[in-house]
C-alpha cells in the first residue's frame, strides 16, 4: 500500500531564508512522487515529479526536490523564500494502479518579511 | 494549452436543488478525476474515468453522479445535497497510458455551498 506523511502541517520562514517541507513516503514498489502548490482558493499547481530518472528533479519557481530510496524521503526546499511561496504545499505518490495518487495532509509555508 | 477550466466558480444550492458542475480539458488527456476538498485538508478523491469510462468511485454517495461525455467533458451532477457537501471541487485531468503514472492537471475548482 501507498502513503504519504508530510512531517510538518506548519512551516515558517523568514524572506530570502532557505525553505525545506520535509515528505516521506511509503511505496510496496518503486513510486511516482509529485508536489503541488495551493495558493488560497486556487486549485493545484505542479510545482516538480520525480519518475525514477534523476534523484534530484528540479521544478519551477526555484524549487527542487531530492529523492532518496534508502530514507523513502522526497523534501523539497528551495534556496531564498519569496513573499510569493505563501501557500498549501502537498506530496503525492502514484499507486499502483497509474490513475490513482495518495496525498499527504498538507504543509503551511508561511513567509514572514 | 495546458489548462482545466471548471464552470462556474461558486455555486449556492439548496438540498432540494438539482445543479451539475462542469470541466473541460484540451490537452488530449484521457483521464479525467473530481475531487472534494473541505478547508485545510488534502482533496480527496471521488471519481476517476478513464477512456471515458468510470474506472474508480471512492464509494460516493449517490447524490454525487459523474458523467463523462467526451473525452473533453467531465461533469458532476448534483442532486439531494446535504450542507457538510459544502466544499472545493476540483477536476484533474492526466495522461492515462499504461507506462503512466503521470502528472495531474488541475482546474480552479468550484466553492460550492449547500444551505
Amino acid at each position: 500500500a501507498q502513503s504519504v506523511t508530510q512531517l510538518d502541517s506548519h512551516v515558517s520562514v523568514s524572506e530570502g531564508t532557505p525553505v525545506l517541507l520535509r515528505c516521506n513516503y511509503s511505496s510496496s514498489y518503486s513510486p511516482s512522487l509529485f508536489w503541488y502548490v495551493q495558493h488560497p482558493n486556487k486549485g493545484l499547481q505542479l510545482l516538480l515529479k520525480y519518475t525514477s530518472a534523476a534523484t534530484l528533479v528540479k521544478g519551477i519557481n526555484g524549487f527542487e526536490a531530492e529523492f532518496k530510496k534508502s530514507e523513502t524521503s522526497f523534501h523539497l526546499t528551495k534556496p531564498s523564500a519569496h513573499m510569493s511561496d505563501a501557500a498549501e504545499y502537498f506530496c503525492v505518490v502514484s499507486g499502483d494502479t497509474g490513475n490513482q495518487f495518495y496525498f499527504g495532509t498538507g504543509t503551511s509555508l508561511t513567509v514572514i518579511p | 494549452d495546458t489548462e482545466v477550466t471548471q464552470t462556474p466558480k461558486h455555486l449556492v444550492m439548496g438540498m432540494t436543488n438539482k445543479k451539475s458542475l462542469k470541466c473541460e480539458q484540451h490537452m488530449g488527456h484521457r483521464a479525467m478525476y473530481w475531487y472534494k476538498q473541505k478547508a485545510k485538508k488534502p482533496p480527496e478523491l471521488m471519481f476517476v474515468y478513464s477512456y471515458e469510462k468510470l474506472s474508480i468511485n471512492e464509494s460516493v454517495p449517490s447524490r454525487f453522479s459523474p458523467e463523462c461525455p467526451n473525452s473533453s467533458l467531465l461533469n458532476l451532477h448534483l442532486h439531494a445535497l446535504q450542507p457538510e457537501d459544502s466544499a472545493l471541487y476540483l477536476c484533474a485531468s492526466s495522461q492515462a497510458h499504461k507506462r503512466g503514472p503521470y502528472e495531474q492537471y488541475f482546474g480552479p475548482g468550484t466553492r460550492l455551498t449547500v444551505t
